[in-house]
């Protein structure tokens, strides 16, 4: 079955980028389509985007697109979400998760705590 | 697709019925709509899709019903480990997927 690992928490400065990783296994990365969603704290999930890499097709939600690059590395198996000029609304749980059907998420990675702090 | 949820707490004895609404703005046509469970320090846990359709290990005391703008999620007998919050997902649009604003359920 398919798991999702991501790495860990990260502190970052406004305006800086993060680069978040998600490692698959039980299957191969380009059979997959991954999204990335995040929760700030008493929000709900907010979908951000996703990758196809066996169609190389990605796509980004309207709010972060100029601002949002998700790649995938299939000889590592990794898919990973860069955001820029991060500010203090962007600390948020980031989680990675297999988009399924049309568009459902299973399963998820843990998540990553994502912290923008001067 | 805006889905707003309701109530926003639900504070119930074990073995009681919980019931979770979801509304959607608009109809959400193929009932193209989730459910997740999630707890704090978990990853989310896929609960139902397509309204109704429970994921594989998900067990049956979870059910999910609704059409069109709503939606409901129902726990029957409610266990100690139910308590979580959880989320709506609609998937109708692919490049406009949404969630609700979750509903938190605590065993007393």
């Amino acid at each position: 079955q398919v798991q999702l690992v991501q790495s860990g928490a990260e502190v970052k400065k406004p305006g800086s980028s993060v680069k978040v990783s998600c490692k698959a296994s039980g299957d191969t990365l380009s059979n997959l389509a991954i999204s990335w969603v995040r929760q700030a704290p008493g929000q709900g999930p907010e979908w951000m985007g996703g990758i196809i890499p066996l169609f190389r097709s990605i796509s980004y939600a309207q709010m972060f697109r100029g601002r949002l690059t998700i790649t995938a590395d299939e000889s590592s198996s990794t898919a990973y979400m860069e955001l820029t000029s991060l500010r203090s609304e962007d600390t948020a749980v980031y989680y990675c998760a297999r988009r399924l059907g049309i568009g459902w998420f299973h399963p998820w990675g843990q998540g990553t705590l994502v912290t923008v702090s001067s | 697709i805006v889905l707003t949820q309701s109530p926003g707490t639900l504070s119930l004895s074990p073995g009681e019925r919980a019931t979770l609404s979801c509304r959607a703005s608009q109809s959400v046509s193929g009932n193209y709509l989730a459910w997740y469970q999630l707890k704090p320090g978990q990853a989310p846990r896929l609960l139902i899709y397509g309204a109704s359709a429970r994921a594989t290990g998900i067990p049956d005391r979870f059910s999910g019903s609704g059409s069109g703008t709503d939606f409901t999620l129902t726990i029957g007998g409610l266990e100690p480990e139910d308590s979580a919050v959880y989320y709506c997902q609609q998937y109708v649009s692919s490049l406009a997927l949404t969630f609700g604003g979750g509903t938190k359920v605590e065993t007393k």
